[in-house]
This record gives C-alpha cells, sequence and structure tokens, in this order.
C-alpha cells in the first residue's frame, strides 16, 4: 500500500520568499506523480504532472522534481505571493489509483 | 472542454436520509473515479469507472454505498441511510486511460445532522 507523506503540514513565509514543499512516498513503483492546488472548501487544481521516466517538470514559477529512488519529490514555487496561499497535495498514480499526502497549507503574508 | 462538473456544491441532511451526488465528467475522458475527502486530510480512494464498469471498490465504500455509471458518462454516488461520519466533500475526477493525469471537479460537501 502506497504511503505518502508530506512534510512541514503548515508553513508561512513572507512575499516573494521561495517555497520548498516535500513529498515522500514509500512504493517507487509509480505511473506518475500530480501536484495539486486546492483553495479552502474547493475541489483540487493540477498544477504538475511528472512521468515516472521524468525527474521534473516546469511551468512558470512553478518547479517540481522527481526522485523514485530516494521516494522523494519537491515543488519549488519561486518568489511567492499571497495569491499562492493554499494547500498543496502530492499524488502518486499506482495503476489506476491516486494515493494522496495530507497536504502543506501553506501562507504567503503581504 | 467545460471540466468536471459536480451537483449539488453543498447538501445538508438529517441522519438517516438518503443523498446522491452526481457528476459529469470531461467528455473524452473514460475513466471516472469518485474520492472522499474529510478536513485537514488528503483524498481518499472510493471507486472507479472505466467506461461503465466499476472495476474497484475501496473497502471504505460500505454496503450503504453505491455508484453508477450507465452508459459511460456520468455517474452518481448514492448513500442511504447517512450517518454523521459519512460528513465529508466527495470529489469526483476522470482522466484519459493513457495520460494517467487526473482532473478534478470542485466536489459535493455533505453535512449530516
Amino acid at each position: 500500500k502506497q504511503e505518502v507523506t508530506q512534510i512541514p503540514a503548515a508553513l508561512s513565509v513572507p512575499e516573494g520568499e521561495n517555497l520548498v514543499l516535500n513529498c515522500s512516498f514509500t512504493d517507487s513503483a509509480i505511473y506518475n506523480l500530480q501536484w495539486f492546488r486546492q483553495d479552502p472548501g474547493k475541489g483540487l487544481t493540477s498544477l504538475l504532472l511528472i512521468q515516472s521516466s521524468q525527474r521534473e517538470q516546469t511551468s512558470g514559477r512553478l518547479n517540481a522534481s522527481l526522485d523514485k529512488s530516494s521516494g522523494r519529490s519537491t515543488l519549488y514555487i519561486a518568489a511567492s505571493q499571497p495569491g499562492d496561499s493554499a494547500t498543496y497535495l502530492c499524488a502518486l498514480l499506482n495503476d489506476y489509483k491516486l494515493s494522496f499526502g495530507a497536504g502543506t497549507t501553506v501562507t504567503v503574508r503581504a | 472542454d467545460t471540466g468536471v462538473s459536480q451537483d449539488p456544491r453543498h447538501k445538508i441532511t438529517k441522519r438517516g436520509q438518503n443523498v446522491t451526488f452526481r457528476c459529469d465528467p470531461i467528455s473524452e475522458h473514460n475513466r471516472l473515479y469518485w474520492y472522499r475527502q474529510t478536513l485537514g486530510q488528503g483524498p481518499e480512494f472510493l471507486t472507479y469507472f472505466q467506461n461503465e464498469a466499476q472495476l474497484e471498490k475501496s473497502r471504505l465504500l460500505s454496503d450503504r454505498f453505491s455508484a453508477e455509471r450507465p452508459k459511460g458518462s456520468f455517474s452518481t454516488l448514492e448513500i442511504q441511510r447517512t450517518e454523521q461520519g459519512d460528513s465529508a466533500m466527495y470529489l469526483c475526477a476522470s482522466s484519459w486511460q493513457g495520460s494517467g493525469e487526473l482532473f478534478f471537479g470542485e466536489g459535493s460537501r455533505l453535512t449530516v445532522l
């Protein structure tokens, strides 16, 4: 059974600081890894998808890396803004099923 | 592409009542998933369909829960004899079999009084 851990559970930073969010997993036999953003009371918005054969993926200020050998992924958000305040979830796809971490709640202070 | 649509967005019901949620996936997606999310936790897998076939059900899905996807298009999730422990956000997602990328709807929040 895939176990996904996200540390820290919460993070508060001043505007402009770079964010580093960590995700670790126990089963490296994954199809892909997705990072999601969730605003309070809302659904999940897909941010980045990294296929199993890839090492990283970038979109604008976001960069995600994947190291299957160590069971880790990291999401970097450059030059954070108050609008980046949300919960960030990583999820791993084994066969057809996504397994989620509990998320990291980020607050960016203006 | 209108995205994944869920209805209703919020349902308040009394314990013992039945509720039904509907999910309309992205039109060309053949896989559809239901997840449940409680406060402070990540979503947990409930069940998934490939076309109209329900291929797996989590043990979280007791016999009070039933999901259908007639004709391989929209799906419904019904909860019978609701309990307070059923209070959660019910999320629907869809994907195309080959891509592995899931797209989620806005969720249906259930509150059982």
